[in-house]
């Protein structure tokens, strides 16, 4: 089972800073299975990133996804206050079929 | 616009069981997998099943495996999730998620979850 291990836990950034979050995976995991979503109090998670650095539909171009092998990066250029939320990664592999990291809680400073 | 709408969460005793709904729209539901995911109360997302769309794949987490069933029913858009033996552990918000991806030649690639339910609260408590 490949586990996915996030950090930091929480980040503490203000506004119009930039916010880089990782996510490490115990294997190496294919740069197209790797995903981000975003989830705010009280609501779904939300696509972001898939296949490692693609943005979802509707996703400002602040949001950036990179890496490959066992270290992936999502990169907020810019914070702006609707993203604080709770960021997780998650791959695709062969058993279990998915995994998610554990998050990091991005807070505002 | 797509649509996912999960009804059927509630509370029930240790060993009970419940019967989770998802019910779709905006999009021809036969040609998506379907998944179940779910999350314990300030805790974080954990994949619990996977439906292909025609049943003819089911996957499931060790820690729902042999007590939960996933199932489908392509005419009336819904999916379904069928927890039996339920335990404290297995209280927590339930999400339906759409599965997408781009195939070619028996291969897929750039697998996610693209669109999401609201969730329905599942508490096992006695």
């Amino acid at each position: 089972e490949i586990v996915l291990t996030q950090s930091p836990g929480i980040l503490s950034l203000s506004p119009g800073e930039r916010a880089t979050l990782s996510c490490r995976a115990s294997q190496s995991v294919s740069s197209t299975y790797l995903v981000w979503y975003q989830q705010k109090p009280g609501q779904a998670p939300r696509l972001l990133i898939y296949g490692a650095s693609s943005r979802a539909t509707g996703i400002p171009d602040r949001f950036s996804g990179s890496g490959s092998g066992t270290d992936f990066t999502l990169t907020i250029s810019r914070l702006e206050p609707e993203d604080f939320a709770v960021y997780y990664c998650q791959q695709y592999g062969s058993s279990p079929r998915y995994t998610f990291g554990q998050g990091t809680k991005l807070e505002i400073k | 616009e797509v649509q996912l709408v999960e009804s059927g969460g509630g509370s029930v005793q240790p060993g009970g069981s419940l019967r989770l709904s998802c019910a779709a729209s905006g999009f021809t539901f036969s040609y998506y997998s379907m998944n179940w995911v779910r999350q314990a109360p300030g805790k974080g997302l954990e994949w619990i099943s996977y439906i292909s769309g025609s049943s003819d794949s089911m996957y499931f987490a060790d820690s729902v495996k042999g007590r939960f069933t996933i199932s489908r029913d392509n005419a009336k858009n819904s999916l379904y999730l069928q927890m039996n033996s339920l335990r404290d552990e297995d209280t927590a918000m339930y999400y339906c998620a759409r599965d997408i991806a781009a195939c070619s030649g028996g291969t897929c690639y750039e697998i996610r979850f693209d669109y999401w339910g609201q969730g329905t609260l599942v508490t096992v408590s006695s």
